[in-house]
Parts: C-alpha cells; structure tokens; sequence
C-alpha cells in the first residue's frame, strides 16, 4: 500500500472549517483514499473514501487532486468533538488498511 | 450502517492466563475481519487477518501460538490471548469489511477491547 504523509497536529477553532491535509504521492490507480478518526480510547470511525472524484458526505467532504498525489479533508463546521486523531490512509479494494500516526486535530473555543 | 461489537471492552487479568475477545459483525455478514493492537501513544498495528473458515494470516513478528484467532462464522471471529504477560498489556481492536459488489465498502472497526495482565 503506498504511504501517506500528514502533519502531526493541527488546531482549528471551534465553528471553523478544519482543512487536513494528506500526500500520497506514491498512490496506484486502483487504490482508494480513506479517512479515519480516532478519539481517545475508542476504536477508529470511518470518515469517507474516494478513488479520483471528490465525495461529501454528512460527515465530511473529501477533495483529491487530479493527480490523485494529495487529498484534504474538510470538516465544514468543527466542534469540540472533533477533537481525535485522524488517519489517512491508502489501500487497494477490499485490502487490510495500514495506520500511520496521523493528525491530531485539537478544536478549540 | 455496518456495526461491529467487540467484548469484553476492558479486561484485567493475571500473568499466565488466557484472555479470549470476541469480535462480532452485527448487520452484516464478513469473510475477513482484521485485528490490531495500540500501544499508548502509538499507532494501530495490524496483527492479523481473520478468515471465515480458514487458517488466519499473521503479520511478521506476531506469534501465531500466542495469538490464537477464530473466525467460525461470517459474523464471529475471536483473538485469544494465551498466557497473557505484563508486555501484553494493550488495546486490540478488530474490524470487519462489508462485502457488497458493486461498491467498495470501508473497514469499519470494533470499539476496542483494553487489557491489563497484572
């Protein structure tokens, strides 16, 4: 699977829209972009995927470059419980996924 | 959407004893299911790929006799932890993928099983 680079932490202000970025300029055609977030002490929550097109869902939008070589995520309106550790990760279809230490995401007032 | 229940979610047990988790997808049926282990401060580590019916896959430097995995039906898969040490002690957590054809359904994950050996 190709690896993945993001910032350590990154702080957004309550209200605010959290823009956190990933590059993974190794990616392959036929491997997905998937985002995850970790609070503390819980298991992973899936945030959103996509393959080339951009996706939005209630969660989250997921915007990837045309080269397919970066993504972001943007969460539109943080709040305090987004607070939590997220992971972008690439992988082919229905493949085992490989955490890497992520972006821990601090909200603040 | 696609629930997977783990339990116990906290375990306290003693040096040398066994500690089995169970891993269950609850509205959908899964072929593979995935365990991990975090360390604090750390990241998730897979340990190994549970397969339904079949010999589960470990990652290098896992011990196979020392993680014993079970996958005895399309929903269930347990991790047993035999004679559990203090270095042991971690957070595990399983997760399972839906399978549905037309689409490339994501991992969803457990919400973790924490164990103390004492």
């Amino acid at each position: 699977d190709a690896k993945t680079t993001q910032p350590t932490s990154m702080d957004c202000a309550e209200g605010r829209a959290a823009n956190l970025p990933c590059n993974h300029s190794t990616i392959s055609g036929n491997e997905y972009v998937y985002w995850y977030r970790q609070i503390h002490s819980q298991g992973p929550q899936y945030i959103i995927h996509g393959l080339k097109n951009n996706e939005t869902n209630e969660m989250a939008s997921l915007i990837i470059t045309e080269d397919r070589k970066s993504s972001t995520l943007i969460l539109p309106h943080a709040t305090l419980r987004d607070t939590a550790v997220y992971y972008c990760i690439v992988s082919g279809t229905a493949s085992k996924l490989t955490f890497g230490t992520g972006t821990r995401l601090q909200v603040t007032l | 959407g696609a629930v997977v229940s783990q339990h116990p979610s906290w375990v306290i047990c003693k040096s040398g004893t066994s500690v089995k988790i169970e891993c269950r997808s609850l509205d959908f049926q899964a072929t593979t299911m995935f365990w991990y282990r975090q360390f604090p401060k750390q990241s998730l580590m897979l340990m190994a790929t549970s397969n339904e019916g079949s010999k589960a896959t470990y990652e290098q430097g896992v011990e196979k006799d020392k993680f014993l995995i079970n996958h005895a039906s399309l929903t269930l898969s347990t991790l047993t932890v035999t004679s559990a040490h203090p270095e042991d002690s971690s957070f595990y957590i399983c997760s399972a993928r839906e399978v549905i054809s037309s689409y490339n359904s994501p991992l969803h994950f457990g919400n973790g099983t924490r164990l103390t050996v004492t």
